[in-house]
Formats: C-alpha cells, structure tokens, sequence
C-alpha cells in the first residue's frame, strides 16, 4: 500500500539547471496533481491531469512542464530553475468520482541556489 | 474564480477543550466540496474530513466535526477533546464543479497546550 510516491526528497538545484520531480501512484487513480507550497502559505495548483495522455495548466504553471504516459506516473519538469521556483512540492492523486479526497505524497523540498 | 479564507494565523488551545477553526469560501459553482487537511511539522497532507454542497447533515469523522453554513459561505472544522498530537497545520480547501482540483487557504496553525 505505497499510495503516492514522489522522489527525490530534497533537492537543491542551481540558478538555471533542470530537474524532474517524479510521482507514481499505485491506487489506479485517474486524476493526478501537482502543488506546490510555498513558506508560511497553502498550496497553489501548478499542473493537474485527468487521464493517460491529458494534462492541463493550474494557477501557477509558468516554469513547468508536465507528461502523463501512463495512468501510474505524472513527472514534474523544471526547464531552467529560479529562485522562486524554492518551494515544497506535492503530487496527489484522486479517483475520477467528483468530490472525492486526494491523496498526497510526502512532498520534495526542492531549494533553487 | 474560488476563493478560501482562513482568517486565524495560529490559535492555542488547552489539551481536551474543543476548538474551532474558521473557513469562509466564496464561489459560483452550485456543486463543490470542502475539505480539512492536516499538515504536522512532519510535512505531509493527511486528509480530515470532507462536506459535499449538497450534503444536509454536516459530516463528522471521529473527533472531527465541520459545521457547514452553505448561506453563510463558511465551512468551520470543530476539533473536540484536543490532543496534544493535534498540534499541526490545519488547511480549508475546496473542489468545483469543473473537478476534484483544489484551492486551498492560507492555513491555520493550531497549538495545542498540556
């Protein structure tokens, strides 16, 4: 019973490198996220997916990119890191009824240097 | 667009008292669903409760209460019997009616005292 799974666990990036965060999920979920969490704030929506192959922008998704080849994984790209991309990421996943929970990861302290 | 507020920074409570902590939303959407998240010092988002837009009763899990005021536009979660394992972030959040994508608030952080 993994859940959702995201590695690495802490980064620390340098001004201009690129980086992908992965996620998997074992639940069969078709709905998957990715948020992002700055200090002291909630979570902000960057990219989101309903299905193998679909994927859609968030509130904040300038700087990413993302994929969704399979149901299990959604991977997080960061092209060319900035400062303000310093932050905690989660991946969470839900089933496709409306409403339901989404189940998180433990995030990935990712600090740009 | 949708919008949560979460207008308590932090709050103290005393171990075993009950506490409530406040979540005003704002939205267009007929259909929605609000949700409390905890976040321990640990990091991870654990999932507390949920209140559908259309639900009548206000849903209960354990110790965990959301007294939902849909006139209002307020989704307050009620903690009772506090422990000191309570202790953590606390986050409103909410779907819409276009999926199970979430907008969350700025947080609460509660401290609970022995």
């Amino acid at each position: 019973n993994a859940g959702v799974t995201q590695t690495p666990k802490f980064r620390i990036l340098k001004i201009g490198q690129s980086m992908t965060l992965q996620c998997t999920q074992d639940m069969n979920h078709n709905y998957m996220y990715w948020y992002r969490q700055d200090p002291g704030m909630g979570l902000k929506l960057i990219y989101y997916s309903v299905g193998a192959g679909i994927t859609d922008k968030g509130e904040v998704p300038n700087g990413y990119n993302v994929s969704r080849s399979t149901t299990e994984d959604f991977p997080l790209r960061l092209e060319l890191a900035a400062p303000s991309q310093t932050s905690v990421y989660f991946c969470a996943s839900s089933s496709q009824g409306k409403n339901t929970e989404a189940f998180f990861g433990q995030g990935t302290r990712l600090t740009v240097v | 667009a949708q919008k949560i507020t979460q207008t308590q920074p932090g709050m103290f409570v005393q171990e075993k008292e009950a506490v409530t902590l406040d979540c005003t939303y704002d939205t267009s959407d007929q259909s929605y669903g609000l949700f409390w998240y905890k976040q321990p010092s640990s990091g991870e988002m654990i999932f507390l409760i949920y209140q559908g837009s259309y639900d009548e009763q206000n849903a209960t899990e354990g110790r965990y209460s959301l007294n939902f005021q849909k006139a209002r536009k307020s989704a307050n979660l009620v903690i009772s019997a506090s422990q000191l394992g309570d202790s953590a972030m606390y986050f409103c959040a909410m779907s819409s009616n276009a999926g199970n994508m979430l907008t969350f608030g700025g947080g609460t952080r509660l401290m609970v005292k022995p």
